[in-house]
């Protein structure tokens, strides 16, 4: 079964840089969210997107955008990354009205030097 | 917000033993709980997952109970294997459309040989 495809898997970037993380939900489905996971953390919830509009937000920096294209892939853009900004970047995808949970991509390592 | 405690945050036990990790929830408005599993460097990995209408559900090696009244939830595990060792996170779903996954800070469960 087709999964969440997430690209790339490891990112280097220096700080400062601006970094773009992409995500591919699984065919039909319509909401996509994203995750930040520092070294020992638990994953935080950043943001999701519903039918291509900003459902939800959590504790998404001011210095992060993301949005949802017409083929319900999602990209999440990173500005003057910061070191703390290190972390395991997570997608997941659901469908309809009603949540059957999701499963996550493979995730983006960022890695900011 | 939802909140999610977990506890507790380091757990050993025998292999063959059983495990139990113990979470609670603050949004009563929760109706869905999953539990993931994650190896290090990896995707959480949902494991298994209730819903609030139900008080119990178990899958092979692995149960969870649901005491939607007092909002706390527990996750069991018998016949411990080392394959087992891993970090496991509880979470509890929030939001508008009840789809947001907040996770619990996680637990990290060594299977003693």
């Amino acid at each position: 079964a087709a999964g969440v495809i997430q690209s790339p898997r490891h990112l280097i970037k220096e700080k400062r840089e601006t970094a773009t993380l992409k995500c591919y939900p699984i065919p039909r489905h319509d909401t996509v969210y994203w995750y930040q996971q520092g070294p020992g953390q638990d994953p935080q919830f950043l943001i999701s997107f519903y039918e291509k509009m900003q459902s939800d937000k959590g504790s998404i920096p001011d210095r992060f955008s993301a949005q949802q294209f017409s083929d319900y892939h999602s990209e999440l853009n990173m500005s003057s990354l910061e070191l703390g900004d290190s972390a395991l970047y997570f997608c997941a995808s659901s469908q309809g009205q009603i949540f059957y949970g999701y499963t996550f991509g493979s995730g983006t390592r960022l890695t900011v030097v | 917000g939802e909140n999610v405690e977990q506890h507790p945050s380091t757990l050993s036990v025998q292999e063959g033993d059983s495990a139990v990790i113990k979470c609670t929830y603050s949004d009563s408005a929760s109706n869905y709980f999953p539990w993931y599993k994650q190896e290090l460097g990896k995707r959480p990995q949902l494991i298994i997952d209730i819903r609030s209408n139900v008080g119990e559900k178990k899958d092979q090696r692995i149960a969870v109970t649901l005491n939607k009244t007092a909002k706390h939830f527990s996750l069991h595990i018998t016949e411990t294997q080392p394959e087992d060792s891993a970090v496991y996170f509880c979470a509890a779903t929030a939001g508008d459309r009840d789809d947001k996954i907040i996770f619990g800070k996680g637990t990290r469960l060594h299977i003693l040989p």
